[in-house]
């Protein structure tokens, strides 16, 4: 059972213009979120993270709400740019066992057309 | 400051063999996290190291182990590899066991034949 879904694979978006990328969970013990950045043949790169005691943070273009209720959170990106191309991945930890352990969603690969 | 360095960078095995994979963590960690990728999917945690010690592990059988040493670098040892552990190989580190963010390094695409 997958406990983080990001259930777009893909999503393309025309330069200038916002991208919002989704992701849900279903463990109510996760309580921090994060956002990675994956470009082909390197590791991926943190973008952006989230407390569960707030339902928004901001870090320059980009913005990560958090719906604690429907277990879902979602990565704006405004405006979007064709270096933001890549695969972007939801991750969640929590407290106590699941400290220290990330839990990733599948990815969405983001394509911005100049 | 060098980030998060792993090696080697490809590798090829065959079934039934013995593999170690390699990693330094950025300047400063002082906790290593290792995960499994497979093809579209996402990294898939294996287990953390801290104090030389594993601490967390994932639904990773016994033929996944590790080592961490004491200059905070870290193993990743496979034995009797099956096709299935044909995948990219990610080291993490961060420091503290907490909930931070984790710098990865570029992975190690492991092929088994």
């Amino acid at each position: 059972d997958q406990q983080v879904k990001q259930n777009s694979p893909s999503l393309s978006v025309q330069e200038g213009r916002i991208s919002i990328l989704n992701c849900d969970y279903t463990n109510s013990m996760f309580d921090y979120f994060l956002w990675y950045k994956k470009y082909p043949a390197e590791g991926p790169t943190f973008l952006i993270s989230i407390s569960s005691i707030k339902d928004k943070n901001e870090d320059g273009r980009f913005t990560v709400f958090l719906n604690k209720s429907a277990k879902h959170l979602s990565l704006h990106i405004v405006p979007s740019q064709p270096g933001d191309s890549a695969v972007y991945f939801c991750a969640a930890s929590g407290y106590n066992t699941n400290a220290g352990k990330s839990t990733f969603g599948d990815g969405t690969t983001l394509t911005v057309k100049p | 400051d060098a980030g998060v360095t792993q090696s080697p960078t490809h590798l090829i095995k065959t079934r039934g063999q013995q593999v170690t994979l390699r990693c330094s963590p950025k300047s400063g960690h002082d906790t290593v996290s290792w995960y499994q990728q497979a093809l579209g999917q996402g990294p898939q945690f294996i287990f953390q190291y801290y104090e030389e010690e594993e601490r967390q592990r994932g639904n990773f059988p016994d033929r996944f182990s590790g080592h961490q040493f004491p200059n905070y670098s870290s193993e990743l040892n496979v034995n009797a590899l099956l096709l299935g552990d044909s995948a990219l190989y990610l080291c993490a580190s961060s420091f503290g066991q907490g909930r931070e963010k984790l710098f990865f390094g570029s992975g190690t695409q492991l092929s088994v034949l």
